[in-house]
């Protein structure tokens, strides 16, 4: 149990163009939605928390506006890479959280984004 | 202020032998530890968490926690090859809508 689906697991953009990523909880109801970026040889980085229904809250440092996250289902939440430039090639990961347990710290299987 | 902090390694160790990862945190509000392992290119998978002091084992690995000292640690005996990744150390304060807050992770190498 627990499976998040993260889709697309690459994509090659040209700059100046979005890019949506989605990701699904497929077996459990995901109360909140966790998106991290990665670049290389470094850590998770949380971009922002999104809550069905509701706004994301957003990191300091993440623009709100680059990145659209919509969480409008219990199992499913996407984040827009808007007007994408190649600074914004990263790996990208959700995490699906529900009540209680571990089902909060369940991932997909990541994004790779490149901004060519 | 980083509040989850790991030597970045890397951590080299021959196989067979006992690998011991470190990790301290900052904020005395943490409640749950968790240990994830990252391949290159990979998302994290879950090697096991931890919430109460003390040792807790599962196969090859223990974690243990020392709230007192903010310190977490996972050993993992008899290393493999197949072990050699990173190691993410993550917390979080256990409350509902949370996120996991993650250290840089350490490199660990298990060399045959």
């Amino acid at each position: 149990g627990a499976v998040v689906s993260q889709h697309p697991s690459w994509v090659i953009c040209k700059s100046g163009t979005s890019v949506k990523i989605e990701c699904r909880s497929l077996d459990f109801q995901a109360t909140t939605m966790f998106w991290y970026r990665q670049f290389p040889k470094q850590s998770l980085m949380l971009m922002a928390t999104s809550n069905e229904g509701s706004k994301a809250t957003y990191e300091q440092g993440v623009e709100k506006d680059k990145f659209l996250i919509n969480h409008a289902s219990l199992t499913l939440s996407t984040l827009t890479v808007t007007s994408a430039h190649p600074e914004d090639s990263s790996f990208y990961i959700c995490s699906a959280s529900a009540p209680g347990g571990v089902y909060g710290y369940t991932f997909g299987s990541g994004t790779r984004l490149t901004v060519v | 202020q980083k509040e989850v902090e790991q030597n970045s390694g890397p951590l080299s160790v021959p196989e067979g032998a006992i690998a011991s990862l470190n990790c301290t945190y900052s904020d005395r509000g943490s409640q749950s530890f968790f240990w994830y392992r990252q391949y290159s290119g990979k998302s994290p998978e879950l090697i096991m968490f931890i919430y109460s002091n003390g040792d807790k084992e599962d196969g090859r690995f223990t974690a243990q926690l020392n709230k007192a000292s903010q310190y977490v640690s996972l050993l993992i005996r008899d290393s493999q090859p197949s072990d050699s990744a990173t190691y993410l150390c993550a917390a979080t304060k256990n409350q509902a809508g949370t996120a996991l807050i993650f250290g840089k992770g350490t490199t660990l190498s298990v060399s045959s």
